[in-house]
C-alpha cells in the first residue's frame, strides 16, 4: 500500500526561527512530490518536485527531493506567525496521477 | 482563488438522509479528483474523472457514494444514508491546463459535511 509519512506532527517555535519539515514515502509508482500549505480551508499549492537534487525556491521557503532515500524537506527561514499552518506533503502516483497525502505538520509560530 | 468551485460550502444534515455535493473545476481541465479530509488527517482520494468518464474508485467509497461527471465539465459527490462517520471535508481539485503532464492540482475551498 502507498505510504506518506511527515514529520513531525506538529511543532512550535518563536517566531524569527528555521525550522525543517520532513516527509518520506514508500509508494509502487512514484511520479512526483508535492507540498501544500494549509490553513482553515482547502490546500494551496506551494511546490512540485520531480528530480533529485534540485532546490526549490520561493522567497523564504525551499524544498528539495531525494529519489534515492526516499524524501523530501521543506525548509522555512526567518519564520513569521503568517506561516502557521498544516503543512501537506503529497505523492503524485503514475497512471491516475492522484495524491496521496501524508499526515501533515502543525507549525505554530508564537511572536 | 484557484477557479475550483465547490457548492454548497457547509452542509448539515440527519443521519439516513442524502446529500449532494458539486464542483464546477478549472474550465476545460479533462481531468476532476475527489478526496475527502477528515480532522487531523491529509486528503484522502476517493475517485477521479477523465472528462466524464470515472477511472478509479478508491476503497473508501462505499455503494452509498456515487460520483457523475455529465458532459466532462461540473461533477457531483451523492452520499445515500449518510452515517456519522461520513462527516468530514469533502474536496474537488483540478489541473491547471490541458497538458497530462501537470501534476499539480489546485483545490476548491471544499464542502464541510456535518452529520448529525
Amino acid at each position: 500500500e502507498d505510504k506518506v509519512v511527515q514529520s513531525p506532527l506538529s511543532l512550535v517555535v518563536h517566531e524569527g526561527d528555521t525550522v525543517t519539515l520532513n516527509c518520506s514515502y514508500e509508494v509502487t509508482n512514484f511520479r512526483s512530490l508535492l507540498w501544500y500549505k494549509q490553513e482553515k480551508k482547502a490546500p494551496t499549492f506551494l511546490f512540485m518536485l520531480t528530480s533529485s537534487g534540485i532546490e526549490k525556491k520561493s522567497g523564504r521557503l525551499s524544498s528539495i527531493l531525494d529519489k534515492k532515500e526516499l524524501f523530501s524537506i521543506l525548509n522555512i527561514t526567518a519564520t513569521q506567525t503568517g506561516d502557521s499552518a498544516v503543512y501537506l506533503c503529497a505523492v503524485v502516483i503514475q497512471g491516475a496521477q492522484k495524491l496521496v497525502f501524508g499526515q501533515g505538520t502543525r507549525l505554530t509560530i508564537n511572536p | 482563488d484557484t477557479g475550483v468551485s465547490q457548492n454548497p460550502r457547509h452542509k448539515i444534515t440527519k443521519r439516513g438522509q442524502n446529500v449532494t455535493f458539486r464542483c464546477d473545476p478549472i474550465s476545460e481541465h479533462n481531468r476532476l479528483y475527489w478526496y475527502r479530509q477528515t480532522l487531523g488527517q491529509g486528503p484522502e482520494f476517493l475517485t477521479y474523472f477523465q472528462n466524464e468518464a470515472q477511472l478509479e474508485k478508491s476503497r473508501l467509497l462505499s455503494d452509498r457514494f456515487s460520483a457523475e461527471r455529465p458532459k466532462g465539465s461540473f461533477s457531483t459527490l451523492e452520499i445515500q444514508r449518510t452515517e456519522q462517520g461520513d462527516s468530514a471535508m469533502y474536496l474537488c481539485a483540478s489541473p491547471t491546463d490541458q497538458s497530462s503532464n501537470t501534476d499539480t492540482q489546485y483545490f476548491g475551498p471544499g464542502t464541510r459535511l456535518t452529520v448529525l
